[in-house]
């Protein structure tokens, strides 16, 4: 059973374009997050979102939109994608801290390439 | 200054070295903290987690975390080939609820 999924694992798109990204989790937990892994596999936290509510959002740019339609899931909509934006996305979920669990699940992530 | 530091490496070992590989942080609000193992192409995956300050161990795994110095290790005891990957360090506070800051990583190569 797979705890974190994401869809698609690969995406290659045009300048341009919009696309989404999926996210789920089935292991209950509370709040979901977005990642930007870069070329230099430097690992930033995009949005996190608790109970349907964004709690985190860090200085991305507002092309970036996470829709969370339930507690299970955490979609990232990108419009107007650019050439900046290839890397590697990730999806994590937790449990809210003080819960007793402070670790981070991760999805396998997906590969975003802009052409 | 970054918020969080790790040397990027690489680093290359023989089998069986002990590795040790650290972080300091800027941040005294943080409290806890993490390790996490990232094999190429894949998801990080959590190693070790450890609150304030002290040691903890897991099998060939040892943490330490200093906060007076703003400082923390992880030890790897008889290093494995399939202990190479990226390993992140990782930490957060309890004021900011959610926020993980993530170090960049350091690349370990275990050579049989």
């Amino acid at each position: 059973d797979t705890a974190v999924s994401q869809t698609p694992k690969y995406l290659v798109t045009q300048m341009g374009n919009d696309k989404s990204i999926k996210c789920e989790q089935n292991l209950g937990h509370d709040t979901m997050y977005w990642y930007k892994q870069d070329s230099k596999k430097f690992l930033k936290i995009m949005f996190s979102y608790n109970n349907k509510e964004l709690i985190i959002n860090e200085t991305v740019p507002n092309r970036f939109s996470p829709k969370s339609p339930d507690k299970a899931h955490l979609n990232l909509h990108i419009n107007s994608l650019e050439l900046g934006d290839s890397a590697v996305y990730f999806c994590a979920s937790s449990q809210v801290p003080g819960q007793g669990s402070h670790e981070q699940y991760f999805g396998p992530g997906t590969r975003l390439t802009v052409t | 200054q970054k918020e969080v530091e790790q040397d990027p490496g690489p680093l290359s070992v023989p089998e069986g070295a002990i590795v040790s590989l650290n972080c300091t942080y800027s941040n005294s609000a943080f409290q806890y903290f993490m390790w996490y193992r990232q094999y190429s192409r894949k998801g990080p995956e959590l190693l070790m987690y450890t609150y304030s300050s002290g040691n903890k161990e897991d099998g060939r795994f040892t943490a330490q975390v200093d906060k007076s110095s703003k400082y923390i290790s992880l030890f790897i005891r008889d290093s494995q080939p399939s202990d190479s990957a990226t390993y992140l360090c990782a930490m957060r506070d309890d004021n900011y609820g959610q926020n993980f800051v993530f170090g960049p990583g350091t690349r370990l190569s275990v050579l049989p």
